[in-house]
């Protein structure tokens, strides 16, 4: 099956600082979704973006489709931004647009 | 709509006994699918329905695990003498099927504990 790798694995950020996060995919996809995953469990939506670029205030999200990675941005990071950041595919001969999920990257921001 | 929802959101259960979960799905949503997650990793997909036809199930669903979804409206995950391994976040999610959009959406999670 497709592989989902995600880098960094963890990450501790100064509150204002920028980052980015990469997702890297072994095969070509036809869903790819990143999402937060607050400290009680809930996975929140961020993007859904099998290609292009999207934004959404201080988070932006670019998918390149072809070289297989998509790559999430975010600016002026806040403590709110803290916890689990997945990157999950889906392939074109997947059954039924099922998530595969990278491991994630944990993200700490402090004051 | 409110979302996905899922019941209850913690259960605790003594190894040897049988739990249901259940979830209610996006209402215009025909795909509902279940996922499990253990600490640290990310979710894993155990199977899906579109409408009330179960069409694809992992081999992570043993033979203990069963999910119904009897109107293609909310589904169960049954877990038949449940034990320690079992313990983990389960999920639920629904999409549309059709193109351009197949986003996913998913509920809160239901934390299961087996002691």
């Amino acid at each position: 099956g497709i592989q989902v790798e995600q880098s960094p694995p963890d990450l501790i950020l100064q509150e204002g600082a920028n980052s980015t996060l990469r997702c890297n995919f072994s095969d070509s996809v036809n869903n790819l979704q990143w999402f937060h995953q607050n400290p009680w469990g809930q996975l929140i939506n961020l993007f859904y973006i099998p290609s292009g670029t999207k934004q959404n205030g201080r988070l932006s999200a670019t998918t390149v489709a072809t070289e297989r990675y998509s790559l999430l941005y975010i600016s002026s990071s806040q403590t709110t931004d803290s916890g689990v950041y997945f990157c999950a595919v889906a392939t074109f001969t997947g059954g039924g647009n099922k998530l595969t999920f990278g491991t994630g990257t944990q993200l700490k921001v402090e004051l | 709509d409110t979302g996905v929802s899922q019941n209850p959101r913690h259960k605790i259960t003594k190894r040897g006994q049988n739990v249901t979960f259940r979830c209610d799905p996006i209402s215009e949503h025909n795909r509902l699918y279940w996922y499990r997650q253990t600490l640290g990793q990310g979710p894993e997909f155990l199977t899906y329905f579109q409408n009330e036809a179960q069409l694809e199930k992992s081999r992570l669903l043993s033979d203990r695990f069963s999910a119904e979804r009897p109107k293609g409206s909310f589904s169960t995950l049954e877990i038949q003498r449940t034990e320690q391994g079992d313990s983990a976040m389960y999920l639920c999610a629904s999409s549309p099927s059709g193109r351009p959009n197949t986003e996913a959406f998913f509920g809160q999670g239901t934390r299961l504990t087996v002691v």
